[in-house]
């Protein structure tokens, strides 16, 4: 059973355009919420983090959403720009232990 | 080292042989994962190292993967009898220990196994 659902798999944007992915969780016991960034042939890198008490975080062009009461955290990001172009995780934490969303491969057209 | 450091990079096999894996954590970091990544696939969990004692192994898929941890410091991902579904990237990260800590798992760039 996935314990971090994501969506979409694959998702086209046009530049400047707004990218937003959204992930969902059941486990009551996560106590916090990365995304992270990975580009072909690299390791995923943290791209942004937030905690169940906060509802939202802003990191230059990259917010996450987090909607506590239903178990939701999105990825929103502004002004996409083809650099962006990666796969996308988001992540939930339990103890130490991290699981992941199975991805969503963001692809920002010129 | 300043990150995470997984050897080799790239591993091509034949099937039916050993092969292993070694993953370098950041020093100091007492937890330490391992994650499979099928090609265009999410990240698979495999095992997760508190120290050296591993209290999740549930992600294994088979008695043909085992992992070890020296200490605080280099762990090892063998797979015995490989088989070319076990064709993928392995990736190792490393945190913190801390529940309370606001502790992200740094990724090694990965082994890329290939089973011919």
């Amino acid at each position: 059973q996935q314990q971090v659902k994501q969506s979409p798999q694959s998702l086209i944007v046009q530049k400047g355009g707004i990218s937003i992915i959204n992930c969902a969780y059941e486990n009551t016991a996560f106590d916090y919420f990365p995304w992270y960034q990975q580009f072909p042939g690299k390791g995923p890198a943290l791209l942004i983090a937030i905690r169940p008490d906060v509802s939202e975080k802003k990191e230059g062009r990259f917010t996450i959403s987090f909607n506590k009461s239903a178990k939701q955290f999105s990825l929103h990001i502004m002004d996409s720009q083809p650099g962006d172009s990666a796969t996308y995780f988001c992540a939930a934490r339990d103890f130490n232990k991290f699981y992941f969303g199975s991805g969503t491969k963001l692809n920002v057209k010129p | 080292g300043a990150g995470v450091s997984q050897s080799p990079s790239n591993k091509v096999t034949e099937k039916g042989k050993d092969v292993e894996l070694r993953c370098d954590p950041i020093s100091g970091h007492t937890a330490l994962y391992w994650y499979r990544q099928r090609l265009g696939q999410g990240l698979e969990f495999l095992i997760y190292f508190q120290g050296n004692s591993a209290p999740d192994k549930s992600g294994l898929p088979s008695d043909r993967f085992s992992a070890e941890r020296t200490g605080e410091s280099v762990s090892t991902l063998t797979i015995q009898r490989t088989q070319q579904e076990d064709s993928a990237v392995y990736l190792c990260a490393s945190s913190l220990q801390g529940a309370r800590m606001n502790t992200e798992a740094f990724f090694g760039q990965g082994t890329r196994l290939t089973v011919v």
